[in-house]
């Protein structure tokens, strides 16, 4: 049983193009998060979504949109896709905000051409 | 501004070896701090979350310490085994703050 789990795992889509990466967690969490792991494998939040309820935008373009339409589920939504937008993308939730591991999804690897 | 530094950026090591992972962090008002590992094409695993309050937590042949004063936290490893190879990141919690500061990582191989 996966806990956190992602898909698409691979996303390669022209410049431009509009594209979504769903995320589902089955462990009961009532926080999830989006963060992007850069060229250089550097992690850094973009978003985090606690009982529904967006608690963390990190100065990410606003052409990203998540959406949380149940405590299970956080997906990501980009438009216009940039060649600056090639990253792996992964989905994370916790059981509370500050005190709890994170548990984290495989990853998107999304590639701008 | 809070800023994570993970050292050495690679260690290499033979098995059965044990060693010390090195996580540096600027800013001491943190909340918590946590060891991840990282296995190629994967996400992140938990391994350790030490509270602000602790000084160290315990799983199996890991050991990490804090120390907040200073800016430091250590992940030990007690002979280690090729399974063990993996990138090994350290994340910092901040005071106040819902997100985590994530280091760069060690990327460590134990060769058999």
């Amino acid at each position: 049983d996966t806990a956190v789990s992602q898909t698409p795992k691979y996303l390669v889509t022209q410049m431009g193009n509009d594209k979504s990466i769903k995320c589902e967690q089955n462990l009961g969490h009532d926080t999830m998060y989006w963060y992007k792991q850069d060229s250089k494998k550097f992690l850094k939040i973009m978003f985090s979504y606690n009982n529904k309820e967006l608690i963390i935008n990190e100065t990410v373009p606003n052409r990203f949109s998540p959406k949380s339409p149940d405590k299970a589920h956080l997906n990501l939504h980009i438009n216009s896709l940039e060649l600056g937008d090639s990253a792996v993308y992964f989905c994370a939730s916790s059981q509370r905000m500050q005190d709890s591991p994170l548990h984290f999804g495989n990853g998107t690897r999304l590639t701008v051409t | 501004k809070q800023e994570v530094t993970q050292i050495p950026a690679a260690l290499s090591v033979p098995e059965g070896e044990n060693l010390v992972l090195n996580c540096s962090f600027t800013d001491s008002a943190i909340y918590n701090l946590q060891w991840f590992r990282q296995d190629p094409g994967k996400g992140l695993t938990s391994l350790l979350l030490i509270q602000s309050s602790q000084r160290e937590q315990t799983s199996g042949r890991l050991n990490a310490s804090l120390d907040k004063s200073s800016g430091r936290s250590t992940l030990y490893i007690a002979a280690s085994q090729p399974g063990d190879s993996a990138t090994y990141l350290c994340a910092v919690g901040g005071a106040g703050s819902y997100q985590l500061t994530f280091g760069k990582g060690t990327k460590l191989s134990v060769i058999p």
